[in-house]
């Protein structure tokens, strides 16, 4: 079956770094999105993962290993804009996105 | 317009109505889809629509019926709606080549009442 893996709910401080960790199981894989929501708004891309590393993108970073079907997403320097759901999808045989119920982060000042 | 457009944002209907979901998307992409989501779960894949052929259907009930007449427009014709079918449903649109990366319209909250 197919299957997505995250944290439901994480808490960091503003300014501080949090890593939102995923763990994926899949029919075929070609590839890994992050998507940040933000309540009762569409989600948005923020990073995709084809090959195994890590990908920078200004304060976000998200990390690849396909061999162990798991994946990360880091984010510095945490601002109070940055509370929303962080969703892992990964691409599966059909190109179809797989999704979890994702994870939602709570910064506090 | 830019993106991908839904409207109308907030629809109210009782169980028998009918009504539609518009979805357009301004990107040029040839895949279109609509999600169901409902409070504190994953987004259901309700329909795809590939070069305006439906390519996938997921188990979803016959009270929705999709439309696909270009590949720029999507619409999600309901009736005889449950209020269990209240949700925020989602459009979104992509390229058929990699990185296959979907962009979402700003959804429609649907209450079923």
């Amino acid at each position: 079956g197919q299957n997505i893996d995250q944290p439901t709910e994480m808490t960091a401080t503003e300014g501080a770094i949090v890593q939102i960790n995923c763990t994926y199981q899949t029919s075929g894989f070609n590839g890994l999105f992050w998507y940040q929501q933000h309540a009762g708004e569409a989600p948005t891309f923020l990073s995709y993962n084809v090959l195994d590393g890590l990908e920078e993108k200004g304060r976000f970073s998200s990390f690849l290993s396909r061999s162990k079907g798991y994946s990360y997403l880091l984010l510095k320097e945490l601002q109070m804009k940055d509370s929303a759901s962080y969703l892992c999808a990964p691409l599966d045989s059909n190109y179809q996105l797989i999704w979890g119920a994702g994870t939602k982060l709570i910064i506090k000042p | 317009e830019t993106g991908v457009t839904q409207t109308p944002r907030h629809l109210v209907m009782g169980m028998t109505n009918k009504k539609s979901l518009k979805c357009e998307q301004h990107l040029g992409h040839n895949a279109m889809y609509w999600y169901k989501q409902s409070a504190k779960k994953p987004l259901e894949l309700m329909f795809v629509y590939n070069f305006k052929e439906q390519t996938e259907n997921n188990s979803v009930p016959s009270r929705f019926s999709p439309e696909c007449p270009n590949s720029s427009h999507l619409f999600l014709h309901l009736h005889t709606l449950q209020p269990e079918d209240s949700a925020l449903y989602l459009c979104a649109s992509s390229q058929q080549r990699e990185p296959h990366e979907q962009y979402f319209g700003p959804g429609t909250r649907l209450t079923v009442t």
